[in-house]
């Protein structure tokens, strides 16, 4: 157990469905980050937010949307997404200060797109 | 891109110590070495950070050269439960540097 939690563990969606995952901790962390696994390949960074605010978006298209209410909660929201969108999406948090903290992930969230 | 070069896999055996080497010759002063692990299909799990001196808790020790140009994780008595692929990560002082990861190492452990 991090203190990270996502939910759902895994979900399947049609390419013309509408879902959300979320992402929550209780860890006291202000930086909230959205990572995809796809299958035997590195953990690719999606989404940065620091205190709520997105500070990086590395070249996601547009059907992935996230949204950052606070500093404990993390929303992915899909919509009309591909086959190869399939993956494991995982969420992270760290503490952002002046020093050298760790990130803790949650246990991720398996989409199959069908 | 990922600053750090590790071996693709490993083999150890259970109960004896499993050194996880990590090169990083471009880590600049205000960079430091974590290292993760990924159990199939789990979330990464941190295991140990450091800066320039040797590092050790619960899990691992960690001992960086003096040039700091390379690392090494030490699972002192390996177990079953530690295959797992291991990922050596340079990441800059400040708590919201992202995480780079690379391949990783798969460490598999023989019983």
């Amino acid at each position: 157990e991090t203190g990270v939690t996502q939910t759902p563990r895994h979900l399947v969606m049609g390419m013309t469905n509408k879902k959300s995952l979320k992402c929550e901790q209780h860890l006291g962390h202000n930086a909230m980050y959205w990572y995809k696994q796809s299958a035997k390949k590195p953990l690719e960074l999606m989404f940065v937010y620091n205190f709520k605010e997105q500070t990086e978006n590395n070249s996601v298209p547009s059907r992935f949307s996230p949204e950052c209410p606070n500093s404990s909660h993390l929303f992915l929201h899909l919509h009309t997404l591909q086959p190869e969108d399939s993956a494991l999406y995982l969420c992270a948090s760290s503490l952002v200060t002046s020093g050298s903290t760790e990130a803790f992930f949650g246990q991720g969230t398996r989409l199959t797109v069908v | 891109d990922a600053k750090t070069t590790q071996p693709p896999s490993m083999d150890c055996a259970e109960g004896r110590a499993a050194n996880l080497p990590c090169n990083h010759s471009t880590i600049s002063g205000n960079e430091y070495v974590y290292w993760y692990r990924q159990i199939h299909s789990q979330g990464p799990q941190y295991i140990i950070h450091g800066l320039k001196n040797n590092e050790t808790n619960e899990m691992a020790s960690l001992i960086i050269t003096e040039d700091r140009k390379s690392s090494t994780l030490i699972l002192p008595h390996a177990t079953l439960r530690d295959t797992a692929v291991y990922y050596c990560i340079v990441r800059s002082q400040g708590g919201s540097e992202k995480l780079v990861f690379g391949k990783g190492m798969k460490l598999t452990v023989n019983p």
